[in-house]
């Protein structure tokens, strides 16, 4: 198993720019998750999904998108790239709400210059 | 006061001591608490969970305070291996959330052991 990827590792954007950021799963995991960890700070959580076709916001959801079409995939998307995104991204899943053991991918660091 | 706290370091130990790390949590309705570590530019990792009576796994014990609303985290023996930065992280279990699983971080305590 590759547990989770994501890519790209590294990414560069000019401001207003858009860009997805891809997160594929092959556990079989029903719950996945977007992270965003700023130096210093813990892990907020940007959107999470319960299963294929459900999605919902976290704590810091503004300015990003996702989609869940298939269970083993979950991209975020930037729609206008802004400053205040520059973060190491990280993708997450989990078997389950009872099963609190995180996956995570191995992260994607964003500059918004 | 944030919801999740912990004194970020760095703790700078020599090889073979003992390290203590608290973390604080402000929600009272907590229910599950972990220890995760971090490597520099690496993902979290899950370290342990901690459980109301203490657990251990090696050379890790983990311990939770509900009254005082603290978990901690020792580590005896220290390596040069374990350096790193330590995530407490705490799950909030939300009525009517999808989520259920609304995990908490804190900001993480960084951790140098030196030879």
């Amino acid at each position: 198993n590759a547990g989770v990827t994501q890519t790209p590792k590294f990414r560069i954007l000019k401001i207003g720019q858009s860009m997805t950021l891809q997160c594929t799963q092959d556990m079989n995991h029903n719950y996945m998750y977007w992270y965003r960890q700023d130096p210093g700070m813990g892990l907020k959580l940007i959107y999470y999904s319960v299963g294929a076709g459900i999605t919902d916001k976290g704590e810091v959801p503004n300015g990003y998108n996702v989609s869940r079409s298939t269970t083993e995939d979950f991209p975020l998307r930037l729609e206008l790239a802004a400053p205040s995104q520059t973060s190491v991204y990280f993708c997450a899943s989990s078997y389950g709400h009872t099963n609190e053991k995180l996956f995570f991918g191995s992260g994607t660091q964003l500059s918004v210059l | 006061r944030k919801e999740v706290e912990q004194d970020p370091g760095p703790f700078n130990v020599p090889e073979g001591a003992t390290v203590a790390f608290n973390c604080t949590y402000s929600n009272s309705a907590s229910q599950s608490f972990f220890w995760y570590r971090q490597d520099c530019r690496k993902e979290p990792k899950l370290l342990m969970s901690v459980y109301s009576s203490g657990n251990e796994d090696g050379r890790f014990t983990a311990q939770l305070n509900r009254a005082s609303q603290y978990i901690s985290l020792l580590i005896r023996d220290s390596k040069l291996s374990d350096s790193a930065t330590y995530l407490c992280v705490v799950n909030v279990m939300v009525a009517n959330n999808n989520a259920g699983n609304m995990l908490t971080f804190g900001g993480g305590t960084r951790l140098m052991v030196k030879p």
